[in-house]
């Protein structure tokens, strides 16, 4: 039973426009988000998180948003660009027995178009 | 920062060899380090668990005696795939995470073919 699901494979965006990219959740336990990005022969690498407390997290062109209600959170990238062309694993972590582990969705690809 | 070095990046041996993987963190000190193991088109699952000098939770379904780890040091954890078969080939990665309100830091994989 999937805790974390990515349900778009894939996403292709025009360089310039904005992409988001979507995650919903099962566990009300969770209560740290985190999006990863991937590279090709590459680990992930971490690009922002959000706390539960919080709906909205900016960093630069990243913006993770959340609704806690809807399990779903999301990832806004604008203005998108052919560099951010990579797979994108949103993340859960909880408190409790979880001791803080990360719950990966299965990726999103994402392609941004020159 | 926050800089994962895993290694090595690509390992190939012969069945019934057992194989070690480094993990360490080069600019910061990690308490709790973790080991995944990804299928291709699947998720990162989780293996494993490590926090320095204790002994690994493993999660369910993962056999301790076939994935041995040790987090001796607070920048170093390894893992060793003990006799490993062809249904051991996967790809193997680590991550490192200072604290619990640190996000994890993620290494290259190791990818390990077994013939």
């Amino acid at each position: 039973d999937q805790q974390v699901k990515q349900n778009s494979p894939s996403l292709s965006v025009q360089e310039g426009r904005i992409s988001i990219l979507n995650c919903d959740y099962t566990n009300s336990m969770f209560d740290y988000f985190l999006w990863y990005k991937k590279y090709p022969a590459e680990g992930p690498t971490f690009l922002i998180s959000i706390s539960s407390i919080k709906d909205k997290n900016e960093d630069g062109r990243f913006t993770v948003f959340l609704n806690k209600s809807a399990k779903h959170l999301s990832l806004h990238i604008v203005p998108s660009q052919p560099g951010d062309s990579a797979v994108y694993f949103c993340a859960a972590s909880g408190t409790g027995g979880s001791q803080g582990n990360l719950i990966f969705g299965k990726g999103t690809k994402l392609s941004v178009k020159p | 920062g926050a800089v994962v070095s895993q290694h090595p990046s690509w390992v190939i041996c012969k069945s019934g060899t057992s194989v070690k993987i480094e993990c360490r963190s080069l600019d910061f000190q990690a308490t709790t380090m973790f080991w995944y193991r990804q299928f291709p088109k699947q998720s990162l699952m989780l293996m494993a668990t490590s926090n320095e000098g204790s002994k690994a939770t493993y999660e369910q379904g993962v056999e301790k005696d076939k994935f041995l780890i040790n987090h001796a040091s607070l920048t170093l954890s390894t893992l060793t795939v003990t006799s490993a078969h062809p249904e051991d080939s996967s790809f193997y990665i680590c991550s490192a995470r200072q604290d619990r309100n640190q996000p994890q830091h993620f290494g290259d994989g190791t990818r390990l073919s077994i013939l």
